[in-house]
């Protein structure tokens, strides 16, 4: 089993569609959880550290549920620009130890 | 913010040559830098650990007589492939952290081994 599973994609959605990523990771020693976005052949970004609570960020809200080991993305009003890969990442509590998922690709059509 | 750069960003060599990659980080100190390499399609994968003035540490799979990593200052991580062949023709990317920085990417470099 793979330590950060997500969703295959890729998703194809039209400009002002909300889009939902899904993600799952196994070891449950893990302590802090991110959302990555990877444009092609660039390195990859930070998007958004996710939290147990919850958290939002403009259009782009993260969830946590610690329990069931599974952490969402959700993007409202899509953009032609948020067209990328979005990586799911576990880590360590430093922070030091990222784990990457394979990416699930979305694609905003006008 | 922290900036990592990284050079070369793409670079073409002939089998059996070696290449050199350049990780720095110019505006603070990187206590630690990170290797990863990347397939297409595929997850970043990390290949190495190091931390300045001591041994890289290696993940499992990875050669380190293959896949030379310096790390002589805090500012400057250097990645060699050693013997290149097309199958190490992959995207390689650097990170660093730091005491008040937290993880940064650097910006890659695609290598193509013909």
């Amino acid at each position: 089993r793979k330590e950060v599973e997500q969703d295959p994609g890729p998703f194809n959605v039209p400009e002002g569609a909300t889009v939902a990523f899904n993600c799952t990771y196994s070891n449950s020693a893990s302590q802090s959880f991110f959302w990555y976005r990877q444009d092609c052949r660039k390195e990859p970004k930070l998007l958004m550290s996710v939290y147990s609570s919850g958290n939002e960020d403009g259009r782009f809200t993260a969830q946590l549920n610690r329990a069931s080991q599974y952490i969402s993305l959700l993007i409202r009003d899509s953009k032609l620009s948020d067209s990328a890969t979005y990586l799911c990442v576990a880590a360590n509590q430093a922070g030091t130890a990222l784990i990457f998922g394979k990416g699930t690709t979305l694609s905003v059509s006008s | 913010g922290a900036v990592v750069s990284q050079h070369p960003s793409w670079v073409i060599c002939k089998s059996g040559t070696s290449v050199k990659i350049e990780c720095r980080s110019l505006d603070f100190q990187a206590t630690t830098m990170f290797w990863y390499r990347q397939f297409p399609k595929q997850s970043l994968m990390l290949m190495a650990t190091s931390n300045e003035g001591s041994k890289a540490t290696y993940e499992q799979g990875v050669e380190k007589d293959k896949f030379l990593i310096n790390h002589a200052s805090l500012t400057l991580s250097t990645l060699t492939v050693t013997s290149a062949h097309p199958e190490d023709s992959s995207f390689y990317i650097c990170s660093a952290i730091g005491t008040d920085y937290g993880y940064t990417f650097g910006s890659g470099t695609r290598l193509t081994v013909v």
